[in-house]
């Protein structure tokens, strides 16, 4: 197993351009999301699922959509980048086991700097 | 809202030299708080899950309580590899989400 896997792992961006962060497990765990680290800062949920066609808002989630097409696949779009949206961006995934295990598997990031 | 406060933010031991890192945190019902390492541009790892006040788990020289409002990390005669960021985060059983503290970073001199 691949685990979870994150494209690209830089990314260098002008203020209003727009693009999309790619997230991809081959666990078929239920349960995805998406966080932005800061420096010297721990997670922050951005948008999350529970499921194939169900998203969800977490913290901070303007400036960013997301959709869930395949249980697969969990893909992040930036709209128009701004400069407050430098951060490394992780995805993880959790099999979400009814009264068990939760555990988040992370993926290793994409760092992502806007000018 | 859920919290998590994690302290102190930075620790610098020698190697051999144990301590303990804090979580403090405030949830609505609590479904699980789990421990994770995190290594300088990677990803996080998980450690440990813990589930109710009282247990207890234990993984090489690292110890992880819990308590009703916080939990401790433990971390006995240290290595240098133990160097890492070292996250907790709660989840609510009324939340589909995490929330995560900020982090202690270890640093664990020869």
């Amino acid at each position: 197993n691949a685990g979870v896997t994150q494209t690209p792992k830089f990314q260098v961006l002008k203020t209003g351009q727009s693009m999309t962060l790619q997230c991809a497990q081959d666990m078929n765990h239920e349960y995805m999301s998406w966080y932005r680290q800061d420096p010297g800062m721990g997670l922050r949920l951005i948008h999350y699922s529970v499921g194939a066609g169900i998203t969800d808002q977490g913290e901070v989630p303007n400036g960013y959509n997301v959709s869930r097409s395949t249980t697969e696949d969990f893909p992040l779009r930036l709209l128009s980048a701004a400069p407050s949206q430098t951060s490394v961006y992780f995805c993880a995934s959790s099999p979400r086991l009814a009264g068990g295990e939760d555990t988040q598997y992370f993926g290793p990031g994409t760092r992502l700097t806007v000018l | 809202e859920d919290q998590v406060t994690q302290s102190p933010e930075a620790l610098r031991l020698q190697e051999g030299e144990s301590s303990s890192l804090n979580c403090s945190y405030t949830v609505s019902g609590l479904r699980g708080l789990f421990w994770y390492r995190q290594d300088p541009g990677k990803g996080p790892e998980f450690l440990f899950t813990l589930y109710s006040a009282g247990e207890e788990k234990e993984k090489e020289r690292l110890k992880a309580t819990l308590t009703k409002k916080e939990s401790f990390l433990h971390i006995t005669a240290p290595k240098p590899e133990d160097s890492a960021t070292y996250l907790c985060a709660v989840q609510a059983w009324d939340a589909g989400k995490s929330t995560f503290g900020d982090g202690t970073t270890l640093t664990v001199k020869p």
